[in-house]
């Protein structure tokens, strides 16, 4: 079931500009984490934010978290040619239980930094 | 460098075929997951497992069996391929310990089926 749904799903930006990806969910959340892929790679962790968190900072990226309107954005600053690849946000909802330790996916957005 | 291993990149198999895709992980997870990913319907996830010998469905089983019969590997089995299966495989793992924080994925395996 898909959970999380990302905005825009492409984007295009000029090297050095910024880039904002953002995330919609449905349900409550215990942590919300963005991940990256290149492309036909698999995909690398990049930042987790858990629920009581408003915003995180990692590097260039910055992640904001809005749990009253179930959404989240990735943030990142100055960007360059090689961050071009697909962002996805993924949530974990679980409750414990068997049925724990999964997390959810959205489609992704997928970013092109032109050089 | 702690990784996860899928062990091919590009596979190619005939529609009838009973096709293995093997995943190997060096982290001493506990947790072990595989999706699928195809263009317009992000990563769904097949099966995924939370100890040796066991397993659980995901959101799209069907089609699909898995063994984990060390800690260490988790397989995807595609009893009678189809050409519907044709797509990207992914396996993760993660640990028990930090639950879901931090999926560690492997470089993924582009099956097609003919």
């Amino acid at each position: 079931s898909q959970q999380g749904e990302e905005d825009p799903q492409a984007l295009s930006i000029q090297e050095g500009e910024n880039a904002t990806m953002n995330c919609s969910y449905k349900t409550s959340i215990n942590n919300l984490q963005w991940y990256r892929q290149n492309s036909g790679r698999g995909l690398v962790h990049l930042i987790l934010i858990r629920s009581n968190e408003r915003e995180k900072h990692s590097g260039r990226l910055r992640v904001t978290l809005d749990t009253s309107k179930k959404s989240s954005s990735l943030l990142i600053t100055a960007s360059r040619a090689a961050d071009t690849a697909s962002y996805f946000c993924a949530t974990d909802a679980s409750r414990g239980g068997a049925g724990s330790y999964q997390l959810t996916f959205g489609k992704g957005t997928k970013l092109s930094v032109i050089p | 460098d702690v990784k996860v291993t899928q062990s091919s990149r590009y596979l190619v198999k005939r529609t009838g075929e009973k096709v293995f895709l093997e995943c190997v992980q060096d982290m001493d997870h506990e947790n072990m997951f595989w999706y699928r990913q195809d263009p317009g319907l992000g990563l769904r996830l097949i099966y995924f497992s939370y100890d040796v010998k066991m397993k659980e469905k995901g959101d799209i089983p069907e089609g699909y069996s898995v063994s984990r019969e060390k800690k260490e590997r988790f397989s995807l089995i595609l009893e009678s391929a189809s050409t519907n299966q044709t797509s990207m495989y992914l396996c993760a793992s993660s640990s028990r310990k930090t639950g879901t924080y931090g999926y560690t994925f492997g470089s993924g395996t582009r099956l097609t089926v003919v």
